[in-house]
């Protein structure tokens, strides 16, 4: 079966410190890998998605990047983190093809910047 | 583009009640449609999902949704609610046509059952 980690869990972290989150899905190959964030508990905001190793696509400018260095490993990552950043970070996969379009989520990371 | 309400931020109802989460979508052609369910500090957890064929489609932990194309809704529903289902619900769209992905999450009901 297949499995998604993401870590870590919890993280507190300063203004204009850098950021890098993890996330990897077990049991799967070439999945579809997605990032999202969570405010205040309520709606998700998609911030990056990969249908492959080196493809990204981007859907809300801001200082945050992913990349995909192995097939099913999606990292978030910042280089100055804002207030603004804090947030439930989400890590989902999907597999690939056409007609399979279920999106399983990760435990999350929730990061606070002070 | 591709959107999802949900028109309530809150649905009580008292355990052992029938419920129903609303959701309704806006895309071009035909939709997939999700219902997904969050518990506090948890990630999503997939409940049900309508592709193609039958318009009730059953789902986990007795949960249910009807796809109605006429109106572009798919509520959520079960005949008899538990307190354990209080939780946080999304609703979820992609169109079957658009070559994106990634699925438009409504912005969450919160149900609560009351014992």
């Amino acid at each position: 079966s297949q499995t998604i980690h993401q870590w870590p869990a919890t993280l507190v972290q300063p203004v204009g410190s850098p950021l890098s989150l993890e996330c990897t899905v077990e049991g799967t190959s070439n999945p579809n890998l997605y990032w999202y964030r969570q405010a205040a508990g309520r709606g998700l905001q998609l911030l990056f998605y990969s249908v492959g190793i080196g493809q990204i696509s981007s859907e809300v400018p801001q200082n945050l990047s992913a990349s995909r260095p192995q097939d099913r490993q999606f990292i978030l990552s910042s280089k100055k983190l804002l207030l603004s950043d804090s947030g439930f970070y989400l890590c989902a996969w999907s597999p690939s093809g056409t007609g399979r379009e279920t999106q399983y989520f990760g435990p999350g990371t929730r990061l606070l910047v002070l | 583009a591709q959107s999802v309400a949900q028109p309530e931020d809150q649905v009580n109802v008292a355990e052992g009640n029938p419920l129903t989460v609303k959701c309704t979508y806006s895309v071009s052609g035909n939709p997939y449609l999700f219902w997904y369910v969050q518990y506090p500090n948890r990630g999503l957890q997939f409940l049900l999902k309508y592709i193609t064929g039958d318009n009730l489609v059953k789902g986990s932990y007795g949960f249910e949704a009807e796809f109605n194309k006429s109106q572009t809704s798919f509520h959520l529903k079960k005949p008899s609610a538990l307190v354990s289902d209080s939780a946080l619900y999304f609703c979820a769209v992609r169109g079957v046509d658009t070559g994106r992905r990634a699925l438009t999450f409504g912005s969450g009901t919160r149900l609560q059952v009351q014992p």
